[in-house]
């Protein structure tokens, strides 16, 4: 089975544009989270989505938005870039939601703001 | 609020040596509780998870990690580690009920010497 990928791998862009980052999930899988991970804040969970809902969301502003399609793909929005938004986005697919849940995490998207 | 702590930020050990990394956490309910660790230029992975039974979890390349409900505490130990070990590794909860949110602890830098 083909691990969760996630595209692009790496990405540049400026403070005040948007960005749009991609996961698919593995196959079979319905839910897939979201995570920033920097240096300072550590690992930090953004969103998690299961059957196009919404199910969960982490403590992160209005900027950063999702979505997840019927094909269980998501895609994840940050509007108005800050600076403070360079990190490395990690997805993570899951098959279930809730207990005795395993998820298994992509290579993630490396964003840098400038 | 829920919390992961890891106490040590940075392990330095030789090759054949022990290893015990800390991971303590916060909630009062039920939880999932999971090991990952992430090596050098690759993503995130599962080294072991408890979800019930055996508070002794096995976990892949001779990882264990012992469940300790009335210290809130699920430590990972190595009898021997092995320069390969070299990585960051990962505590994480996940608070019973229907979630995928994993709240991680800080990480362990382990560096091993050969």
């Amino acid at each position: 089975k083909a691990g969760v990928t996630q595209t692009p791998r790496y990405l540049i862009k400026t403070r005040g544009q948007q960005v749009t980052l991609s996961c698919s999930p593995i196959s079979g899988h319905r839910s897939v989270s979201w995570y920033q991970q920097t240096p300072g804040q550590g690992l930090q969970f953004l969103f998690e989505y299961f059957s196009e809902t919404q199910r969960n969301k982490g403590n992160f502003p209005g900027r950063f938005s999702g979505r997840q399609f019927s094909n269980s793909r998501s895609e994840m929005n940050v509007s108005t870039l800050e600076l403070g938004d360079s990190a490395l986005y990690l997805c993570a697919s899951s098959a279930l939601s809730g207990d005795y849940n395993e998820q298994f995490f992509g290579p993630g998207t490396r964003l840098t703001v400038l | 609020a829920q919390s992961v702590s890891q106490h040590n930020h940075h392990v330095i050990l030789s090759e054949a040596a022990s290893l015990e990394l800390g991971c303590n956490y916060s909630y009062g309910g039920t939880v999932n509780l999971f090991w990952y660790v992430q090596y050098p230029g690759q993503h995130l992975q599962l080294l072991l998870k408890y979800f019930s039974g055996d508070p002794l979890v096995k976990g892949i390349k001779g990882f264990e990690a012992e469940f300790i409900k009335s210290k809130f505490s699920f430590n990972l130990r190595k009898p021997s580690v092995q320069w390969s070990d070299t990585a960051e590794y990962f505590c994480a909860v996940t608070p019973g009920g229907a979630t995928n949110k994993l709240i991680f602890g800080t990480g362990t830098l382990l560096a091993v010497q050969p």
